[in-house]
């Protein structure tokens, strides 16, 4: 596509379900990063992919928080058991590589609002 | 893990004044890159430094990087109400290819 996709754009959740985030990056991306960011706050990163290698899982903050991506396409971000500590706007990057150069310049979603009640 | 500090925070300016954000990194960077978000969007790329004492400039804005490539400058000349926003840098750290600075608010008063 044109440029990285999130949905839901907008999430109101109660506190204790289970959420899923979808991100669709640019084609043709082989890496792709979840960010959190809360209100005000700078951005806090979570996992990222590199084609086909294991997902870099070092910024999960809890194991309510997990993530696929098959292949070099679609991602999802799941978080189990929301609390209300989760609600944050969620920011999927991709890049065409993830290292040094200009191959790995990141191109940000909208990102998913996410609201537990 | 290494972290990318940046100040100041906030800052809050005349429109017309210049500003300032600064960049510090307790390691070597390898490069650098700064992003830009508005309010109520997501960051959008601006530049990369990748040389040390690396100068580059787009229009109003100025980008250093340091001789010692730990730290990092974004100034910019005269501030317009568009330049509002959150300016971002980051670096790799270990095996994660960015991490990102808590960033400078610009407010830009009219």
């Amino acid at each position: 596509g044109a440029g990285v996709s999130q949905s839901p754009s907008n999430k109101v959740t109660e506190k204790g379900k289970d959420v899923e985030l979808r991100c669709d990056p640019i084609s043709g991306h082989t890496a792709l990063y979840w960010y959190r960011q809360r209100l005000g706050q700078g951005l806090e990163f979570l996992i990222y992919f590199q084609g086909n290698s294991a997902p870099d899982k070092s910024g999960l903050p809890s194991d309510r928080f997990s993530a696929e991506r098959t292949g070099e396409s679609v991602s999802t971000l799941t978080i189990q058991r929301t609390q209300q500590e989760d609600s944050a706007v969620y920011l999927c990057a991709s890049s065409l590589v993830a290292g040094v150069g200009t191959g790995n310049i990141q191109y940000f979603g909208a990102g998913t609002r996410l609201s537990v009640l | 893990g290494q972290q990318v500090m940046q100040i100041p925070q906030y800052q809050h300016v005349q429109e017309g004044e210049d500003f300032t954000t600064y960049c510090n990194s307790s390691t070597t960077l390898s490069n650098i890159q700064w992003y830009k978000q508005r309010p109520g969007g997501h960051p959008v790329f601006l530049i990369q430094l990748v040389k040390s004492g690396e100068v580059k400039k787009q229009k109003r804005l100025t980008f250093q990087f340091g001789e010692a490539k730990k730290n990092s400058s974004l100034h910019i000349t005269a501030t317009q109400t568009t330049d509002v926003g959150t300016y971002f840098c980051a670096g790799p750290s270990g095996n994660t290819p960015l991490v990102f600075g808590k960033g400078t608010r610009l407010s830009v008063i009219a």
